[in-house]
């Protein structure tokens, strides 16, 4: 079992349109959670953290739900510009060393 | 300039050759990591090292080494490389702290495998 999994989409939106990504993991000692963005061909960029309250950056809104093992990624407005893949990142580990990657799930938005 | 740079940016080989991705990273962070990245799956950590004296082996290390020849330099080496090591590699930094914290990642490096 992959301790990280998403849905790999895509998932095609117009501009202005709400999307929201689920991802889940498979450790019950997750430490921390992460969103990253990837471009096509690019590295990884850290999007937001994801802490146990819930966050929220501008458009963009991560929740933790630790009871179910799922975070969540919330994109309000959509532009073209947030067309990317979005990869969910889960660390582990006793020194925090271990970051497990899902697949990604890949946006597009259209105009 | 980039914080994180690797070199080659692209590379193919044939199998059997012997191969060494390097990076190197000016942040200043103690730990480094090498990934690699196949259409469809996640990133897969290779190697990690938290310091000059401390390598570890990470999910898919058969195949690989590494060195970790100065806190700011981590090179990555295919002993005998081999068409399913065909692929896209980041090597990543990021500083001790509790949770966990970001990652900075390098460019990647295209490799092909013949």
């Amino acid at each position: 079992r992959k301790e990280v999994e998403q849905d790999p989409g895509p998932f095609n939106v117009p501009e202005g349109a709400t999307v929201a990504f689920n991802c889940t993991y498979s450790n019950s000692a997750s430490q921390s959670f992460f969103w990253y963005r990837q471009d096509c061909r690019k590295e990884p960029k850290l999007l937001m953290s994801v802490y146990s309250s819930g966050n929220e950056d501008g458009r963009f809104t991560a929740q933790l739900n630790r009871a179910s093992q799922y975070i969540s990624l919330l994109i309000r407005d959509s532009k073209l510009s947030d067309s990317a893949t979005y990869l969910c990142v889960v660390n582990i580990g006793r020194n925090f060393n271990k970051f497990y990657f899902g697949s990604g799930t890949k946006l597009n938005v259209k105009p | 300039d980039a914080d994180v740079t690797q070199t080659p940016r692209n590379r193919i080989t044939k199998t059997g050759k012997r191969i060494m991705l390097e990076c190197s990273q000016t942040k200043g962070h103690d730990r480094m990591y090498w990934y690699r990245q196949d259409p469809g799956l996640g990133l897969q950590l290779i190697y990690y090292s938290f310091d000059v004296k401390d390598i570890n082996k990470g999910e898919i290390s058969d195949g690989y080494s590494v060195s970790r020849q100065a806190q700011a330099k981590f090179s990555l080496s295919l002993e005998s490389a081999i068409p399913n090591q065909t692929a896209l590699y980041f090597c990543a930094t990021s500083a001790p702290g509790q949770g966990g914290n970001e990652q900075f990642f390098g460019p990647g490096t295209r490799l092909t495998v013949l």
